[in-house]
């Protein structure tokens, strides 16, 4: 499976200003997702990011929020914007599995943020 | 309804014993499952994926598929108490996107010695 990093590893933010997390692939792969997991619950989908075009966001999530850029195939950002005390998350970027056959994904080490 | 249900636990066994972990689902057009497996403050780590109705064995692991009663269960044998983690079904929904995958809340296991 692929080595993903991410950046930071954690932070602690003010309420009202934003925060970029940094997914790093070690391997060219064509879809990228990003996820939150509130402390104690389970992971949701925020968007997918394929390379060249724009993200794909699930119900509840958009992209003025949560902006996401995609510019190659090993690397994504996520933008938490305009941040409140709601947003303290682990957020999780995670990658498609090489297999075809299956779509399991595989993911990185999160960036856990607290939100003051 | 949620897409994927799990019972949130903890389910404590003893060190030893099998432990048995549940996952239903209500979209029958899933076709594959996967199992992961999350420690406090790590990421999570997939175990296990099935696609197949029966068994899938890979190790102290096993899978069961049974997709007209659309369940899905992960036995550990011989739990130690660095199984001790929350266990998390995911499944792709069959609409709205294949690659997608919908998470269970999660089962918090407990290996005690």
């Amino acid at each position: 499976s692929a080595v993903i990093s991410q950046k930071p590893s954690r932070d602690i933010c003010q309420r009202g200003t934003s925060l970029t997390i940094q997914c790093q692939v070690d391997s060219q792969v064509t879809m990228m997702f990003w996820y939150r997991q509130q402390p104690g619950q389970s992971l949701t989908l925020i968007a997918t990011a394929n390379q060249g075009s724009e993200a794909t966001y699930e119900s509840g999530f958009v992209i003025d929020k949560f902006p996401i850029s995609r510019p190659n195939l090993t690397f994504s950002t996520l933008t938490v914007s305009n941040m409140s005390p709601e947003d303290s998350s682990i957020y999780l970027c995670s990658v498609r599995g090489t297999s075809g056959a299956i779509n399991e994904q595989f993911f990185g080490p999160g960036t856990r943020l607290t939100v003051l | 309804q949620k897409e994927v249900e799990q019972n949130s636990g903890p389910l404590s066994v003893p060190e030893g014993a099998i432990a048995s972990l549940n996952c239903t689902y209500s979209d029958r057009g899933s076709q594959s499952f996967f199992w992961y497996r999350q420690y406090s403050g790590k990421s999570p780590e997939l175990i296990m994926f099935i696609y197949s109705n029966g068994d899938k064995e890979d190790g102290r692991f096993t899978a069961q598929l049974n997709k007209a009663s659309q369940y899905v269960s992960l036995l550990i044998r011989d739990s130690q108490p660095s199984d001790s983690a929350t266990y998390l079904c995911a499944a792709p929904p069959f609409s709205g996107g294949y690659n997608k995958l919908i998470f269970g809340a999660g089962t918090r296991l407990a290996v005690h010695p």
